[in-house]
């Protein structure tokens, strides 16, 4: 079993729907939790990044960690065809490595 | 002014050669990192080095042997190359203490 889980998708949707990715994970020591966006033959651009439990907002994303339950979510409000990417959530534990780990990422197609 | 930036963009070459890839951040940052990406997108870390010394040496052949000649470089070397060594490389870059890593645009190598 991976240590984060992450369904590949496609998830295909319509301009203008309200995206709901997300990420399961094992191991108890992940403090630290990010999302990245990845445009085809792109490197992963950093797109939020969250301490513990609770919510972040930036613009039309909403990044939440539900650390009893070991979940993670990015929600996209508006979705734009310019949001068609593959999404991967990033984690790590405090301290020690700061290696990340990944999960294998969502692949998003945003219909116009 | 670019953060990250790698050379080659893309690598083509015939097995049992000897390729280096070049990584240089721009950030200030203090640690840099070797990931791979395999064919269905999943990040694994092969390596970090921390203000030029080796934190993190992830199971990879020593064929693989990274190099960091200050802290705003990082290059990998990969010797006698095999077909399973095809893959996008990503370099990335973070500040000591925090868990925001900057990426790098890749190296797409095709070993042939």
């Amino acid at each position: 079993q991976k240590e984060v889980e992450q369904d590949p998708g496609p998830l295909s949707v319509p301009e203008g729907a309200i995206v709901s990715l997300n990420c399961t994970y094992s191991n108890s020591a992940f403090q630290y939790f990010m999302w990245y966006r990845q445009y085809s033959r792109k490197g992963p651009e950093l797109l939020m990044y969250t301490y513990s439990s609770g919510n972040k907002e930036d613009g039309r994303f909403t990044a939440q960690v539900d650390k009893s339950s070991k979940y993670i979510s990015l929600f996209i409000r508006d979705s734009q065809p310019s949001d068609s990417a593959t999404y991967l959530c990033a984690m790590r534990a405090q301290g020690g490595r700061r290696a990340l780990t990944f999960g294998s990422g969502t692949r998003l197609q945003v219909q116009p | 002014d670019t953060a990250v930036s790698q050379t080659p963009k893309y690598l083509v070459t015939q097995m049992g050669n000897d390729k280096s890839i070049k990584c240089e951040q721009n950030l200030g940052h203090d640690t840099m990192y070797w990931y791979k990406q395999d064919s269905k997108k999943f990040l694994k870390i092969m390596f970090s080095y921390n203000n030029k010394e080796l934190i993190i040496n992830e199971t990879v052949p020593n064929r693989f042997s990274p190099k960091s000649p200050d802290k705003a470089h990082l290059n990998l070397h990969i010797n006698s190359l095999e077909l399973g060594d095809s893959a996008v490389y990503f370099c990335a870059s973070s500040r000591q203490a925090l868990g925001e890593q900057y990426f790098g645009p890749g190296t797409r190598l095709t070993v042939t």
